[in-house]
């Protein structure tokens, strides 16, 4: 069964510092993967996801993640944080064998960025 | 659009009560999906459904009851609501592959 874990509930930097979330997956078969993005008392929406293809993805607010095969990643990294960028963060991966719109999320990171 | 909408966004229930978490898009997607939020634990997926008159079971369905009748309308059924049932509710539709499309969530506290 696909499983998803993100390293570390919580992350802090300074604006304008990298941001580097982690996120490490299982799948019995070929993943499709998504980071989802989520502001205090909204749902959640897509920051970016892979398929097939090119392994470096880039997302929307200037994230981007790249899928690591060998090391079963996909961490998300963006080169400068913003103050808008405090949120919470997660990672998840489809269930390809049971119809690849079932996801199965990570535990999620929230990040804190301070001036 | 209004996209995915839920109804209602704030409930309180006493144990054992039952209740129906409304949930609708007009995106016109086949696929939707209720979700369940607990601090640490991420979501977690309690029904899904690929169509109309299809549903199937997540990782955490007990005590849920689903139904999709029309494209639309995805309600989400509590049957004897427990105090473990406390939490944030999401509905979802989506278009493949997994881009989900959320509404804005139902906060159920249950007594």
């Amino acid at each position: 069964a696909q499983s998803v874990t993100q390293l570390g509930s919580h992350v802090s930097v300074s604006e304008g510092a990298l941001v580097l979330l982690r996120c490490n997956y299982s799948s019995s078969v070929p993943p499709y993967l998504f980071w989802y993005v989520q502001y205090p008392n909204q749902g959640l929406q897509l920051l970016l996801k892979y398929t097939t293809g090119a392994t470096l993805v880039k997302g929307i607010n200037g994230f981007e993640a790249e899928f690591k095969k060998s090391e079963t990643s996909f961490h998300l990294t963006k080169p400068s944080a913003h103050m808008s960028d405090a949120a919470e963060y997660f990672c998840a991966v489809s269930d390809r064998a049971g119809g690849y719109n079932k996801l199965i999320f990570g535990a999620g990171t929230r990040l804190a960025v301070h001036p | 659009n209004a996209g995915v909408t839920q109804t209602p966004k704030f409930q309180v229930l006493k144990t054992g009560q039952s209740m129906t978490l409304q949930c609708a898009q007009d995106m016109n997607h086949e696929y939707m999906s209720w979700y369940r939020q607990d601090p640490g634990m991420g979501l977690r997926l309690i029904h899904y459904s690929v169509g109309a008159g299809i549903t199937d079971q997540g990782e955490v369905p007990n005590g849920y009851n689903v139904s999709r009748s029309t494209t639309e309308d995805f309600p989400l059924r509590l049957l004897s609501a427990a105090p473990s049932q406390t939490s944030v509710y999401f509905c979802a539709s989506s278009t493949p592959p997994g881009e989900l499309f959320f509404g804005e969530g139902s906060r159920l506290t249950v007594l």
